[in-house]
């Protein structure tokens, strides 16, 4: 089980949109549409902003919003606030009752 | 309101082992999987494994086959996750995470999360 590959970070100007990718395999992303996004600030617990590759939990502004396409899932922030500013990792399926993480890409809002 | 109180922080020495506990409430213990999930500092979240409180069947990443060990007592809806033959790589932040037992359900509620410190 390798990790999906996720870029190191990200940044972007309040009101922007920013766009996280994640890449794995035909075995996690490719094959399943059971990709989930993560946000965790500093010293807290990770929260669930997406998940099926592009639905949303109650309470999750629309500002998110997911897709994928082929091995490859997609985070998209709109309308970019500070509050944004965060780790994110994406998180796939990898059947038999096993799941894999990105390695996290550090939002920075400018 | 739904409630994951995990354990508190524990310093171990090498070879040693560690147990932490993930108490549930505010839903019903066996419609929900367990995850256990770890960050090591700095660094990012890794999937340990899952089990199901229901029939207390865990599921573990390749990487901690044979070291660790996932349980539950459904008189309490706690589960627990033990972790042998500690080494310095082990210094983490372990969450437990619920998702609904459905396959391939993200996970929707996270404890706060059990440091593990590892040094001799």
């Amino acid at each position: 089980q390798s990790a999906l590959t996720q870029p190191r970070s990200v940044s972007g100007s309040p009101g922007q949109s920013v766009t996280f990718s994640c890449t794995g395999a035909s075995s996690d992303v490719g094959g399943y549409n059971s990709v989930s996004w993560y946000q965790q600030h500093p010293g807290k617990a990770p929260r669930l902003m997406i998940y099926d590759v592009n639905k949303r939990p109650s309470g999750v502004p629309d500002r998110f919003s997911g897709s994928k396409s082929g091995n490859t899932a997609s985070l998209i922030i709109s309308g970019l606030q500070a509050e944004d500013e965060a780790d994110y990792y994406c998180c796939s399926y990898a059947g038999t009752y096993t799941w894999v993480f990105g390695g996290g890409t550090k939002l920075t809002v400018l | 309101q739904v409630q994951l109180v995990q354990s508190g922080a524990e310093v171990k020495k090498p070879g040693a082992s560690v147990k932490v506990s993930c108490k549930t409430s505010g839903y019903t213990f066996t419609d929900y999987y367990m995850h256990w999930v770890r960050q090591a500092p700095g660094q990012g979240l890794e999937w340990m494994g899952i089990i199901n409180p229901s029939g207390g069947t865990a599921t573990y990443a390749q990487k901690f086959q044979g070291r660790v060990t996932m349980t539950r007592q459904t008189s309490t809806s706690t589960v627990y996750m033990e972790l042998s033959s500690l080494r310095s790589e082990d210094t983490a932040v372990y969450y437990c995470a619920r998702s609904m037992v459905v396959v391939a359900t993200p996970f929707d509620f996270w404890g706060q999360g059990t440091l593990v410190t590892v040094s001799s």
